[in-house]
């Protein structure tokens, strides 16, 4: 079973250049999340989502949007690249029910330069 | 103050030891509480759901106290492939079904 697929895995960007992740899950969950983990800070919520067509803010949402058209795929887009950005973001996702699973994609280690 | 606050460690612990975490959570109406375990350079991966009444998994117990809004883990017998971040998971209730992190703790065993 694939589970949750993260393209790219790695990337370099320069400053100012815009880049989009996808996530790809194939669990049919209603929920899917973008985190980034940085050093010291744990996993931090960027953007989530409850159903297809809805998005939402996380703790650290500037510098980002999100997309989900179609429930299987949560896409990340990063408009203008900051070094701020050079992170490690997951993708995740869970069904309902307060005490289902949440399962991550392999992560994306992202450079800005 | 970070809604979910664990110990960072690092926590270097023997062989066979039994190592205990906590973890502190500041939102009363959190609803679903878990353990994940996070291996250098991979994803998070649920070790166990933490229960009202407590839980055992193994090794591995996981307790919860609602009214001093704490979570602890307690591996026993430590193992060398026991070496991870544990992170510890709170989810909000309601619509958001929101997962919140802490930072994790860091146990290191040592042979």
């Amino acid at each position: 079973n694939a589970g949750v697929t993260q393209t790219p895995k790695f990337r370099v960007l320069k400053t100012g250049q815009s880049m989009t992740l996808l996530c790809a899950q194939d669990m049919n969950h209603e929920y899917m999340y973008w985190y980034r983990q940085d050093p010291g800070m744990g996993l931090r919520l960027i953007h989530y989502s409850v159903g297809e067509g809805t998005t939402a803010k996380g703790e650290v949402p500037d510098g980002y949007n999100v997309s989900r058209l179609k429930k299987q795929n949560f896409l990340l887009g990063l408009e203008s690249a900051a070094p701020s950005q050079t992170s490690v973001y997951f993708c995740a996702s869970n069904d309902r029910g307060g005490g289902t699973e949440a399962f991550f994609g392999q992560g994306t280690r992202l450079t800005v330069v | 103050r970070k809604e979910v606050e664990q110990d960072p460690g690092p926590f270097n612990v023997p062989e066979g030891a039994t190592v205990a975490f906590n973890c502190t959570y500041s939102n009363s109406a959190s609803q679903s509480f878990f353990w994940y375990r996070q291996d250098c350079r991979k994803e998070p991966k649920l070790l166990m759901s933490v229960y009202s009444s407590g839980n055992e998994d193994g090794r591995f117990t996981a307790q919860l106290n609602r009214a001093s809004q704490y979570i602890s883990l307690l591996i026993r017998d430590s193992k060398l492939s026991d070496s991870a971040t544990y992170l510890c998971v709170v989810k909000k209730g309601g619509a958001t079904n929101k997962l919140i992190f802490g930072t994790g703790t860091l146990l290191a065993v040592q042979p």
